[in-house]
């Protein structure tokens, strides 16, 4: 079946960085967008940013920029969300998340990973 | 950025009764070259993904039940639980994609059984 699944649970120091992966299985790969989104404990969704598996192009939300990096691996049908200078607020479920063939919406989610950042 | 506000923060409602949502944008999310609001609704239960309810501020995502329903254009929508069941329970949260790829959503919205 169509499925996201995403790496496991992260311990890291503030001023690491964590790369979170997301592999798709069960569709084309390369068809449709990926974003990634967060959501910190109790918290809303935040979306991070987008990336388009075929031609590798990116977009980040203005609060990321410079922070984050999306990249994929279309052999593994994998993608990546890389994110540095970790600080406490960073503490979160990331998500990755497919767009929908009928509209931008996002129909398919990874289970999320906790990436939790603490001295 | 477009900002999605969402009311109650909370309802509890006796099971089988209506649960309304309301979702309110900063600016019209209804595109006029295609007259399509975009807007979506996620449903969000403890220790899990969200998963997509409505799209196109009405149309029900395949496997949805139908006491599901959304309506409303431009800046005002609401989600519809029509009969209230226990697996309901969770939080809601409207999204707008009019700004593709740079997506907003709301805060949500908890229901709860009274």
């Amino acid at each position: 079946q169509v499925q996201l699944v995403q790496s496991g649970a992260e311990v890291k120091k503030p001023g690491a960085s964590v790369k979170v992966s997301c592999k798709a299985s069960g569709y084309t790969f390369t068809s449709y967008d990926i974003n990634w989104v967060r959501q910190a404990t109790g918290q809303g969704l935040e979306w991070m940013g987008w990336m388009n598996p075929n031609s590798g192009n990116t977009g980040y939300a203005q609060k990321f920029q410079g922070r984050v990096t999306m990249t994929r691996n279309t052999s593994i049908s994998t993608a990546y969300m890389e994110l540095s200078s970790l600080r406490s607020e960073d503490t979160a479920v990331y998500y990755c998340a497919r767009e929908d063939d009928s509209s931008p919406a996002f129909d398919i989610w990874g289970q999320g990973t906790m990436v939790t950042v603490s001295s | 950025d477009i900002v999605m506000t969402q009311s109650p923060d909370s309802l509890a409602v006796s099971l089988g009764e209506r649960a309304t949502i309301n979702c309110k944008s900063s600016q019209s999310v209804l595109y006029s070259s295609n007259n399509k609001n975009y807007l979506a609704w996620y449903q969000q239960k403890p220790g899990q993904p969200p998963k997509l309810l409505i799209y196109w501020a009405s149309t029900r995502e395949s496997g949805v039940p139908d006491r599901f329903s959304g309506s409303g254009s431009g800046t005002d929508f609401t989600l519809t639980i029509s009969s209230l069941q226990a697996e309901d329970v969770a939080v809601y949260y409207c999204q707008q994609y009019y700004s593709t790829p740079q997506v907003t959503f709301g805060p949500g919205t908890k229901v709860d059984i009274k």
